[in-house]
């Protein structure tokens, strides 16, 4: 079962413009959501998290949106470049103690086109 | 100086073979794990060792054995391979074993079952 949906599956968007990556959970549990960075040929690195007693966090040009309610989060990168262009994984995890592994979405491929 | 490093980076096999993957961490983290990322880029936990415990064994078939012979090490071997086995196959370490560790990747390896 997906416990992490994430959206679109791919995503063009133009320098210079805001790009914006979708998940929803399903699991009321998660209680941690980091978004993970991936180039070709390379492991993902973690880029930003955010815990869901905050509606939004950001650092830089990239920011997390968060919806307790709605079970929904997303980001967003502002000023869109070049090398911005990555697969983006959203993942989330439950508290300690409850086997907090990281279930990840399915990612999206970002290309900035300039 | 890399962080996490894997061997061999490529891994092209015949199917029943039995081959293994080793994972480096020089970090210094007490927790390693070993991710799957299938040709849709979907990534998934297979297992975690924490102070070479193993913590997470996830629905993974036993033809999978990871080990780990010090903090800093953890290979996994895989017995009488399948077409179905081949994807990208990422380990991970974080500096403990905790909701909000960060997990730094390796580079992967490239496995390709014939």
């Amino acid at each position: 079962q997906q416990q992490v949906k994430q959206s679109p599956q791919s995503l063009i968007v133009q320098k210079g413009g805001i790009s914006i990556i979708n998940c929803a959970y399903e699991n009321t549990a998660f209680d941690y959501f980091p978004w993970y960075q991936q180039f070709p040929g390379k492991g993902p690195a973690l880029l930003i998290a955010i815990r869901p007693d905050v509606s939004e966090k950001k650092e830089g040009r990239f920011t997390i949106s968060f919806n307790k309610s709605a079970k929904q989060f997303s980001l967003h990168i502002m000023d869109s470049q070049p090398g911005d262009s990555a697969t983006y994984f959203c993942a989330a995890s439950p508290p300690f103690g409850f086997h907090e592994k990281l279930t990840f979405g399915t990612g999206t491929r970002l290309t900035i086109i300039p | 100086d890399t962080a996490v490093s894997q061997t061999p980076k490529y891994l092209v096999t015949q199917m029943g073979n039995d081959k293994s993957i080793k994972c480096e961490q020089n970090l210094g983290h007490d927790t390693m794990y070993w991710y799957k990322q299938d040709s849709k880029k979907f990534l998934k936990i297979m297992f975690s060792y924490n102070n070479k415990e193993l913590i997470i064994n996830e629905t993974v078939p036993n033809r999978f054995s990871p080990k780990s012979p010090d903090k800093a090490h953890l290979n996994l071997h895989i017995n009488s391979l399948e077409l179905g086995d081949s994807a990208v196959y990422f380990c991970a370490s974080s500096q403990d074993w905790g909701q909000e560790e960060t997990q730094y990747f390796g580079p992967g390896t490239r496995l390709l079952v014939l």
